[in-house]
C-alpha cells in the first residue's frame, strides 16, 4: 500500500492521559499536514511540515499539542493531558511541492475518544 | 474571513436519481477548488480539482462546475449508486503552501 497510513486507527483514553499518533506519508512527498475533524464538520488545519521543518501551526494547536517530523519522513502528533474536547478524528495528509496542484492525499485518520 | 459554505447540509435520494450539491466561498487569494468524498470513518478522497480558468470538470458520474465570478461551485452526481453515500466536502486552496479551507460537507444518503 503506497498511500498515507496512520496508526492507531482508534484510540480510547482517559482524561489526563497522554496519547501519540503516527503518520507515514507517501514516500516521495515532502509536505505533511495534520488536521482535526469533529462530527459533522470539515477538517480543520492544525500544522504543516515541509521536510522536517514545521512551518506553520494553527491557533487550534494549544501548548498541550506537539508535532514532530524528525527525519522528514513519518510524523508524530502528541497530545498531553487529554481533555474530553480533544475527542475527534485526527487526519494526516501529504503532498509533493513538485506535483500538479500540490494535491494533498489523506490518510484514514485516527479516531480519538477521551473518556 | 476565509469561509466555505455548503448546502444542503444533508440530502437523501433514491438510487438511480441525480443530485446537485452547492458550495459558496469567500476565500482570497483563490488558488483552486476541490471536491472530496469522505466515507464514514475514513479520510477524504479527491474527486476533482479546478483552477480559476476551468468551468467544468468531470470524473465519471461526478461533474463539478466553478463560477469564479460569483464564487460558487456545484457537484452534480448522475445516476446515483448506494456507494455514493458519503460526505462531500468542498475545499478551496489559498496561499502559497497549499493551505486548504474546508466546508462542513454535505452528507448524502442514497437509498434503494
Amino acid at each position: 500500500d503506497t498511500g498515507v497510513s496512520q496508526d492507531p486507527r482508534h484510540k480510547i483514553t482517559k482524561r489526563g492521559q497522554n496519547v501519540t499518533f503516527r503518520c507515514d506519508p507517501i514516500s516521495e512527498h515532502n509536505r505533511l499536514y495534520w488536521y482535526r475533524q469533529t462530527l459533522g464538520q470539515g477538517p480543520e488545519f492544525l500544522t504543516y511540515f515541509q521536510n522536517e521543518a514545521q512551518l506553520e501551526k494553527s491557533r487550534l494547536l494549544s501548548d498541550r499539542f506537539s508535532a514532530e517530523r524528525p527525519k522528514g519522513s513519518f510524523s508524530t502528533l502528541e497530545i498531553q493531558r487529554t481533555e474530553q474536547g480533544d475527542s475527534a478524528m485526527y487526519l494526516c495528509a501529504s503532498s509533493s511541492s513538485l506535483a500538479n496542484h500540490n494535491e494533498q492525499f489523506f490518510g484514514p485518520g485516527t479516531r480519538l475518544t477521551v473518556l | 474571513k476565509n469561509q466555505v459554505e455548503q448546502s444542503p447540509q444533508s440530502l437523501i435520494i433514491l438510487e438511480g436519481k441525480n443530485c446537485t450539491l452547492q458550495c459558496n466561498y469567500t476565500v482570497s487569494p483563490f488558488s483552486n477548488l476541490r471536491w472530496y468524498k469522505q466515507d464514514t470513518g475514513r479520510g477524504p478522497v479527491s474527486l476533482t480539482i479546478m483552477t480559476f480558468s476551468e468551468n467544468t470538470k468531470s470524473n465519471g458520474r461526478y461533474t463539478a462546475t466553478l463560477d469564479a465570478d460569483t464564487k460558487q461551485s456545484s457537484l452534480h452526481i448522475t445516476a446515483s449508486q448506494l456507494s455514493d453515500s458519503a460526505s462531500y466536502i468542498c475545499v478551496v486552496r489559498t496561499g502559497g503552501y497549499n493551505k486548504l479551507i474546508f466546508g462542513a460537507g454535505t452528507r448524502l444518503a442514497v437509498h434503494p
